[in-house]
């Protein structure tokens, strides 16, 4: 069972390159979200989903696209790379009942020269 | 002020200690709490979930205090293994998850 699955683990990018995220999980849960960790603040949330076809903001959307096709996947894809963007950027993944757990994919280390 | 609020540490305790962590929140409507741990360069991993009732796992003791709107948690026998980054993590709806910055732990041999 893989859990949550991220690609690639490490991006340099330079400033004004676009370009894309992946994402999957393997145990059908309906719920999916992004978050980038920075020094010294909390995980903050980029986008969500709630289900295929079902995507909306979350605290920090700007620069960023989502569109969720598929249970499985959630990319993430960044438009124009800003060095701002440098971080490191999570999936996560949780099922719609139960006790509200998330679970995380291994991280994209993010570099925007 | 933050809506999640940690102790950022380190903790530095020898082996065998026990330590405690305290976290407190400031939106009233969150409804569910979690300590997560996260080593260095990696995800976040679930450690475990906070009930009201307080909740025991192994060495690991959580307890939820509504009225002082805060969290604890506690390590009972530190191991090196142990050494890590504690995030506290307050749910109140959908997907809005509030994270704090983290608690450092480090474990001496």
């Amino acid at each position: 069972n893989a859990g949550v699955t991220q690609t690639p683990k490490f991006q340099v990018l330079k400033t004004g390159q676009s370009m894309t995220l992946q994402c999957a999980q393997d145990m059908n849960h309906e719920y999916m979200s992004w978050y980038r960790q920075d020094p010294g603040m909390g995980l903050r949330l980029i986008h969500y989903s709630v289900g295929a076809g079902i995507t909306d903001q979350g605290e920090v959307p700007n620069g960023y696209n989502v569109s969720r096709s598929t249970t499985e996947d959630f990319p993430l894809r960044l438009l124009s790379a800003a060095p701002s963007q440098t971080s490191v950027y999570f999936c996560a993944s949780r099922s719609s009942g139960g006790a509200y757990e998330q679970y995380f994919g291994p991280g994209t280390r993010l570099t925007v020269t | 002020r933050k809506e999640v609020e940690q102790d950022p540490g380190p903790f530095n305790v020898p082996e065998g200690a026990t330590v405690a962590f305290n976290c407190t929140y400031s939106n009233s409507a969150s409804q569910s709490f979690f300590w997560y741990r996260q080593d260095c360069r990696k995800e976040p991993k679930l450690l475990m979930s906070v009930y009201s009732s307080g909740n025991e796992d192994g060495r690991f003791t959580a307890q939820l205090n509504r009225a002082s709107q805060y969290i604890s948690l506690l390590i009972r026998d530190s191991k090196l293994s142990d050494s890590a980054t504690y995030l506290c993590v307050g749910f109140s709806g959908t997907y809005k998850y509030i994270f704090g910055t983290g608690t450092r732990l480090k474990v001496l041999a």
